[in-house]
């Protein structure tokens, strides 16, 4: 396996349910993000995990929760969400050297999550 | 304020010539990537330019003019496997965070035989 995977590639669940993707990145990368991407709009990026540290948006809602366990997985853990939750929710990583040095970000294909 | 530009769609012929545009208003500009996403794929990362000028990786080549806030994306000899958007995003070294890019909405491109 290479570059970066995630699992499921499509998801449907209720309102009540909780469900978790899953990303795996197979770059050797210290950096892995989580985004969400709706039509027509820019990618948002809900959370960040480098180096030990973790970032977040401040405008991500409490339902959905990210764990990062080591270097190459990273996951989003989703409860009670809401229709306006439905989107493609992206995973990427890319190495991280500090501020002044950009590393380009690889991309998983994505989750493509329905909430009904 | 921090604000990304770009058209929404493009149509083109295959084998013609086609420029995207994106303009952006940052603080602090820290470098310019373009993406390209085929529909239902990953972006995949085409280009970086941080100075200004023309950087060219085959039939695909990327312009910076910092001063005008403006790059664009020039694709040559298309064909029909570049219909897919393409994603402008700027770092901005004054964002809280070191990792957050600013992302343009895309601008789907439609190539026509």
């Amino acid at each position: 396996e290479t570059g970066v995977t995630q699992t499921p590639r499509h998801l449907v669940m209720g309102m009540t349910n909780k469900k978790s993707l899953k990303c795996e990145q197979h770059l050797g990368h210290n950096a892995m993000y989580w985004y969400k991407q709706s039509a027509k709009k820019p990618l948002e990026l809900m959370f960040v995990y480098s180096l030990e540290e973790r970032v977040e948006n401040n405008s991500v809602p409490s339902r959905f929760s990210p764990e990062c366990p080591n270097s190459s997985h990273l996951f989003l853990h989703l409860h009670t969400l809401q229709p306006e939750d439905s989107a493609l929710y992206l995973c990427a990583s890319s190495r991280y050297r500090g501020q002044d040095v950009p590393y380009e970000q690889y991309f998983g294909p994505g989750t493509r999550l329905t909430v009904t | 304020g921090q604000n990304i530009d770009q058209p929404t769609e493009m149509t083109a012929t295959e084998g013609a010539i086609v420029q995207i545009n994106c303009t952006y208003q940052t603080s602090g500009f820290n470098g310019l990537f373009w993406y390209q996403q085929h529909a239902g794929e990953a972006p995949t990362f085409l280009s970086y330019n941080v100075l200004d000028g023309l950087e060219e990786k085959g039939r695909f080549s990327s312009f910076l003019s910092r001063s005008k806030g403006y790059s664009y994306l020039l694709l040559k000899e298309l064909q029909m496997k570049d219909s897919a958007s393409y994603l402008c995003a700027v770092r901005d070294r004054r964002m809280d965070s070191n990792y957050q890019l600013i992302w343009g909405a895309g601008t789907k491109l439609i190539i026509k035989p």
